[in-house]
């Protein structure tokens, strides 16, 4: 089974408007980690913000804000005032204290129209 | 801090020959590294877990034989993809964080190098 799922492949958004980045994810582990990194076009990965398992409070970082909803195991990212610059994929992903590797999901290209 | 180089960028090989792509963490230690590979519109999928000291950690389905990983100091792992083939050409990227003591390494977030896109001809 897929351990982090994210459903949207593609997402138009335009400039100056937020934008919310599905991310589901599964594990038994009670402690785990949840991540988001942005990938644009040059390949580098990107760290934007992070979320615990044990934590209560969402995760903000600027304009990204993570909304995480632990009984429906979902972390989704929330872009706000999106720039041309944010066009890129973007990752969601998992680091569980079981197996320590970080692994991702399948990713959601965004693209910010002027 | 938290960076992670990767070298090369990219690089063009013969079908048949071996390739050597080198992560160091610049500013840290790193006792575990990661190597993931991308093919084009896919995501990250992590091929090893690289141990300074001892030997790599292979996913399934990953040749150790054909992906000879290497964590000879703290600071630096290499990946040689031997007998390259045009199937190897990807987008290989390594990551490493700092270490923290006891069971709290899933809140690190692991810093990548900048990737390096093998195309073998």
């Amino acid at each position: 089974a897929q351990k982090i799922t994210q459903t949207q492949p593609g997402m138009f958004v335009q400039e100056k408007e937020a934008v919310t980045l599905d991310c589901t994810y599964d594990t038994s582990d009670q402690s785990y980690g949840l991540f988001w990194y942005k990938q644009p076009s040059s390949g580098e990965m990107i760290f934007l913000i992070y979320q615990g398992s044990y934590d209560e409070q969402n995760a903000t970082e600027g304009r990204y804000s993570l909304n995480f909803q632990k009984a429906r195991k979902s972390a989704n990212l929330v872009i706000s005032a999106s720039q041309l610059g944010d066009s890129a994929m973007y990752f969601c992903a998992m680091r569980e204290a079981a197996g320590n590797k970080l692994t991702f999901g399948g990713g959601t290209r965004v693209l910010v129209k002027p | 801090g938290a960076v992670v180089s990767q070298h090369p960028s990219w690089v063009i090989c013969k079908s048949g020959t071996s390739v050597k792509i080198e992560c160091r963490s610049l500013d840290f230690q790193a006792t575990t590294m990661f190597w993931y590979r991308q093919f084009p519109k896919q995501s990250l999928m992590l091929m090893a877990t690289s141990n300074e000291g001892s030997k790599a950690t292979y996913e399934q389905g990953v040749e150790k034989d054909k992906f000879l990983i290497n964590h000879a100091s703290l600071t630096l792992s290499t990946l040689t993809v031997t007998s390259a083939h045009p199937e190897d050409s990807s987008f290989y990227i390594c990551s490493a964080s700092p270490p923290l003591t006891g069971p709290l390494s899933y809140n690190s977030p692991l810093h990548f190098g900048n990737g390096t896109r093998l195309t073998v001809t």
